[in-house]
């Protein structure tokens, strides 16, 4: 079964910084690209950052570039966020998601809250 | 980027209905567009990929249709665990994007 937890989110004032994990189990981790999703309070869903298989390619949107890395330990099954210099606007809940060639982001996780105030 | 436009942004119906929920792509997306449905409190799950594809283990009282930039899913007969809030997202360009949701109530 696949499984995606997230951790490491929290309360944390703004500027300041915070890293998200994405434990994946059940599939070959290393066979697929990943991404990170987020929801602000009452929002829609948008999209944050993607990596590719081996972690050479990445994505992100422009709000976040500069800002954030995603990265990923293909030895520890897991992806990361780094999230730098925080707004108060990143306040939202993450997810990590799974991406395949076919059906694009197929599995999530239940997501973690991240809350950026003073 | 492209901006995705759902329609309309709630929709009430009683079980049994046919409902049809539209998405509006700004430019071409070449049929590269998911729908999730994201239940409250829960992780938004892939119901349709690539427009029409039903993902596994999704009931076929889902489909999906469109070309260009207008796409719609379909529900052929409500049911009530279909209580949720339906996204739209277009993976044909960066940045990828997802449209602002439709919430589907039951009368």
């Amino acid at each position: 079964e696949v499984q995606l937890v997230e951790s490491g989110g929290g309360l944390v004032q703004p500027g300041r910084s915070l890293k998200l994990s994405c434990a994946a189990s059940g599939f070959t981790f290393s066979n697929y690209g990943m991404a990170w999703v987020c929801q602000a309070p009452t929002k829609g869903l948008e999209w944050v950052a993607s990596i590719s298989t081996g972690g050479g390619n990445t994505y992100y949107r422009d709000s976040v570039k500069g800002r954030f890395t995603i990265s990923r330990d293909n030895a520890k099954n897991t992806l990361y966020l780094q999230m730098d210099s925080l707004r108060s606007e990143d306040t939202a809940t993450y997810y990590c998601a799974r991406r395949t060639t076919t059906t694009f982001f197929d599995y999530w996780g239940q997501g973690v809250m991240v809350t950026v105030s003073s | 980027d492209i901006q995705m436009t759902q329609s309309p942004s709630v929709l009430s119906a009683s079980v049994g209905d046919r409902v049809t929920l539209n998405c509006k792509a700004s430019q071409n997306i070449n049929k590269y567009l998911n729908w999730y449905q994201q239940k409250l409190g829960e992780a938004p799950k892939l119901l349709i990929y690539n427009t029409n594809n039903l993902q596994t283990g999704i009931p076929s009282r889902f489909s999906g249709s469109g070309s260009g930039t207008d796409y719609t899913l379909t529900i052929s007969s409500l049911q009530p665990e279909d209580v949720a809030t339906y996204f739209c997202f277009q993976h044909n360009s960066w940045p990828l994007t997802f449209g602002s949701g439709t919430k589907l109530e039951i009368k």
